[in-house]
């Protein structure tokens, strides 16, 4: 099945830096590549995701990178603000299901 | 539904009782992942069913552990004779189809005492 490594585990920047989030997959049939956000106590939500024809794709200050020869993908937040701190999760489907990464603690010091 | 709806939220059992975890999907969805996640780690895949069908149950222990999702009704997700270690939240997530969105449930609490 589909491995998703995720780097770092723990991520602390400044407020208005950018924070950078990466992870590499293991089946070159994975399509489809989503990153959600979890607050403490709540459930995961979506927050970006992008798919296999996409190199790129951005949402105000959130973007998300896809290198498929290198079958790796990568989480860009910038302008971070205290309310992004959350752990954040990537993930790769391939047809069948969807495998997560470790996920990434991200904390904002204002 | 307009939401994944997961219940109980919370669940307390003795070690050797079963427990049940319900998972109705968003409506119009038919494609449901079970995820385990312990304080402070990541979501383990457990399970993968459309209905009626197991797709992938690669990540679920083969022994005390069971899943459906049948034509009509929530998905179940069966642990018989729990152990503390099956202590920890569990989540479901539902899609239209494959290579979808997956929108998550607010998961349920189990607690093995």
């Amino acid at each position: 099945g589909e491995n998703v490594e995720q780097h770092p585990s723990t991520l602390s920047v400044q407020e208005g830096d950018s924070a950078v989030i990466k992870c590499t997959y293991s089946d070159s049939a994975s399509n489809y590549f989503p990153w959600y956000k979890q607050e403490l106590g709540k459930r995961p939500q979506l927050i970006i995701d992008i798919r296999s024809n996409v190199g790129e794709k951005k949402d105000q200050r959130i973007a998300v990178t896809l290198n498929k020869t290198a079958k790796h993908f990568s989480l860009h937040i910038t302008e971070t603000q205290p309310e992004d701190s959350a752990v954040y999760f990537c993930a790769a489907s391939p047809n069948n299901d969807m495998r997560f990464g470790a996920g990434t603690r991200l904390t904002v010091k204002p | 539904n307009a939401d994944v709806m997961q219940n109980p939220r919370h669940l307390v059992r003795r070690r050797g009782q079963e427990a049940r975890l319900r998972c109705s999907p968003m409506k119009g969805h038919s494609h449901v992942y079970w995820y385990r996640q312990l304080p402070e780690e990541g979501l383990k895949f457990m399970v993968y069913l459309q209905k009626e069908n197991i797709i992938d149950e690669s990540g679920m222990p083969k022994e005390r552990f069971s899943a459906e999702f049948p034509k009509e009704g929530p998905s179940i997700l069966r642990i018989q004779q729990v152990v503390r270690g099956d202590s920890a939240a569990y989540f479901c997530a539902s899609s239209k189809s494959d290579n979808t969105e997956a929108f998550f449930g607010q998961g349920t609490r189990l607690t093995v005492v």
